[in-house]
């Protein structure tokens, strides 16, 4: 089944300690993207990679790091977390950019505190 | 990327077609037009795209203005299970952004049995 996983679905972490969210699709996609989804404040990109080592920030980078070293993973690194990034976050996947239809993980709830 | 705007709700009865507008007057003519839809407790998921010309798929039909500045995703009957966040959006197929989806409020679509 084509799918984007991501894990852990739910995670509760204390400010400071680093976590990594990890992301994978098995349809062979070049474009990969996370977001974090914020009442109020509707999806919003963090970063995205067009391939692999390609990767380039979105519209709030601060405070995260991604690595594309494989075109099937995409982890989404917190080096110090901090309260404010307590969100819901999305990794997504597509073949392309443009006429390519995206393709959404299931979400990861974090919360920091 | 082009801002879009949507109305923030919108209600129909079950079996009954939907109209969904969106207004993207900043698009420029290489630009993709999206739609995707999230369901509560779940990733956004993929609905229709298109360019230019009006799109039909096993989900909903797309109908893009001649000046391509607004569109409507027609849902032709609706059912309790399409109750759900409708995110217009549009995807640059090169130079700057290119690739990046921008989502908005989205339409928060409510159906009635």
């Amino acid at each position: 089944e084509a799918q984007v996983t991501q894990n852990p679905r739910y995670l509760i972490t204390v400010t400071g300690k680093k976590l990594t969210v990890t992301c994978s699709q098995n349809m062979n996609h070049e474009y990969m993207s996370w977001y974090r989804q914020d009442p109020g404040l509707g999806l919003r990109q963090i970063y995205y990679s067009m391939n692999v080592e390609v990767t380039d920030k979105g519209d709030v980078p601060e405070g995260y790091k991604v690595s594309r070293k494989e075109k099937r993973n995409f982890p989404l690194i917190l080096e110090s977390p901090s309260p404010n990034q307590t969100s819901l976050y999305f990794c997504a996947s597509r073949m392309g950019a443009g006429l390519y239809e995206q393709y959404f993980g299931p979400g990861t709830r974090l919360t920091v505190t | 990327d082009a801002k879009t705007t949507q109305p923030n709700s919108m209600e129909s009865n079950e079996e009954e077609p939907v109209h969904l507008p969106c207004n993207h007057s900043t698009i420029s003519g290489t630009d993709y037009i999206h739609w995707y839809r999230q369901l509560p407790s779940q990733g956004p998921e993929y609905v229709i795209h298109g360019l230019t010309s009006n799109v039909n798929n096993r989900m909903a039909s797309l109908a893009i203005a001649e000046d391509r500045k607004s569109s409507t995703l027609i849902l032709h009957r609706a059912t309790l299970r399409d109750a759900a966040v409708y995110y217009c959006t549009t995807t640059r197929t090169g130079g700057t952004s290119y690739g990046k989806l921008t989502f908005g409020q989205g339409t928060i679509l409510t159906v009635h049995p």
